[in-house]
């Protein structure tokens, strides 16, 4: 069965670092790929997504995303965090050719001001 | 083991029909949601509820209903008022803001 690891639990890093989050799925097949994004007290946003072409996506608030087929990632990434980026990121796959939308437990990112 | 359990994995629907889907867990959380992903776009919120007796809409509850008589169930229904039911349906439950997931119903209309 497909599964997908997000690795870091929780993150915590000062306001103008660097982000990048870990996120590898095991599958050999074509895939669609998702960030979401849960801010406190709200729902869950789609950030980016990925379906076909290149594979460096630009998604809202200035986060990006690649995916390396080769490694199975599609790592989140941000270069320079902002306190109201505090939230809990998913990862998300969605395999080829079957519907179903397996998520990654989730990281906690705190970003301190 | 804790969990989520939604069933049926897969559920085909008649013209017309009503359809529940199941969505059961064990964890103990508050708050359970329901969400539809279409191909090609991101999940969206059907309806959700923060405790038993009470639900609220989502953004696309139309065509739906739910019902949360127990805090371990939050069954969905899709009645025939919905006109465009073939989809994935992710039911998810959360406790102090985390989300847990389950694995899904994918319904499609014969």
């Amino acid at each position: 069965a497909q599964s997908v690891s997000q690795h870091n639990h929780h993150v915590i890093l000062s306001e103008a670092a660097s982000l990048e989050l870990g996120c590898n799925y095991s599958y050999g097949g074509t895939v669609n790929l998702f960030w979401y994004v849960q801010y406190p007290g709200q729902h869950l946003q789609l950030l980016l997504k990925y379906f076909s072409g290149d594979p460096l996506v630009k998604g809202i608030k200035g986060f990006e995303a690649e995916f390396i087929k080769s490694k199975f990632s599609f790592n989140l990434r941000k270069p320079s965090v902002q306190w109201s980026d505090t939230a809990e990121y998913f990862c998300a796959v969605n395999l080829g050719s079957a519907r179903q939308l397996t998520f990654g437990s989730g990281t906690q990112l705190t970003v301190l001001p | 083991d804790g969990g989520i359990t939604q069933s049926p994995k897969y559920l085909f629907r008649k013209e017309g029909q009503n359809v529940t889907l199941s969505c059961e867990q064990n964890l103990n959380h508050d708050a359970m949601y329901w969400y539809r992903q279409d191909p090609g776009q991101g999940l969206r919120l059907i309806y959700y509820s923060q405790i038993v007796n009470d639900f609220q809409k989502g953004d696309i509850a139309e065509g739906y209903s739910v019902s949360r008589e127990k805090k371990e169930s939050f069954p969905l229904t899709v009645t025939s008022a919905q006109k465009n039911p073939t989809a994935f349906y992710l039911c998810a439950s959360s406790i102090y803001g985390k989300l847990f997931f389950g694995s899904g119903t994918q319904l499609s209309v014969l």
